[in-house]
């Protein structure tokens, strides 16, 4: 399969507490990114890390790259009820081609 | 910035018929569109590559002539569904990379959702 894995398939948790997904991926990169999808709606980029980057933060969001084990995680601080989307990642080997993971569902219970 | 639209949002056709989706980047030039689908709780599978001017470049397992692509503007990319099959209903996503930027950043469109009957 093209795709990496993610786990877990599917979360739920409370507001308030933190999510953790994570992500791994068969081939080198060159960066790997993470996506958010609110049900039947387009992609929005979240956060890039490049392989030469071990950690990344933005706002609530923390991502972390470990390219010895070809995985990543995204964590999310102090969930809200809007953070409940799908959350992707997506690996880029180079050139332009992104191979996406098979997402998290994430369900935040407000 | 970097503003991706898709044309329509929604489409429902009869088996046999063809479907064309368009995909915009809106206030930027794109370099390269891509097209991905994904079907229910899935994830996105790329479909196929396109560069301004040229022809698409094809992932395994998808046929091309039956996936039409046509990029004919640094701006402008369409996908073509040709004798559509109920198999063929799925959300198909476009995403658009800029010649300037973070590179190999993509901006994805708001999806089709296309459903074949």
């Amino acid at each position: 399969s093209q795709q990496g894995e993610e786990d877990p398939q599917a979360l739920s948790i409370q507001e308030g507490e933190n999510a953790t997904m994570n992500c791994s991926y068969k081939t080198s990169i060159n960066n790997l990114q993470w996506y958010r999808q609110n049900s039947g709606r387009g992609l929005v980029h979240l956060i890039l890390i490049r392989s030469n980057e071990r950690e990344k933060h933005s706002g609530r969001l923390r991502v972390t790259l470990d390219t010895s084990k070809k995985s990543s995680s995204l964590l999310i601080t102090a969930s809200r009820a809007a953070d409940t989307a799908s959350y992707f990642c997506a690996s880029n080997t180079g050139g332009f081609k992104t191979i996406f993971g098979a997402g998290t569902r994430l369900f935040v219970k407000a | 910035g970097a503003v991706v639209s898709q044309h329509p949002s929604w489409v429902i056709c009869k088996s046999g018929t063809s479907v064309k989706i368009e995909c915009r980047s809106l206030d930027f030039q794109a370099t390269t569109m891509f097209w991905y689908r994904q079907f229910p709780k899935q994830s996105l599978m790329l479909m196929a590559t396109s560069n301004e001017g040229s022809k698409a470049t094809y992932e395994q397992g998808v046929e091309k002539d039956k996936f039409l692509i046509n990029h004919a503007s640094l701006t402008l990319s369409t996908l073509t569904v040709t004798s559509a099959h109920p198999e063929d209903s799925s959300f198909y996503i476009c995403s658009a990379s800029r010649l300037a930027g973070v590179p190999y950043e993509q901006y994805f469109g708001p999806g089709t959702r296309l459903t074949v009957t």
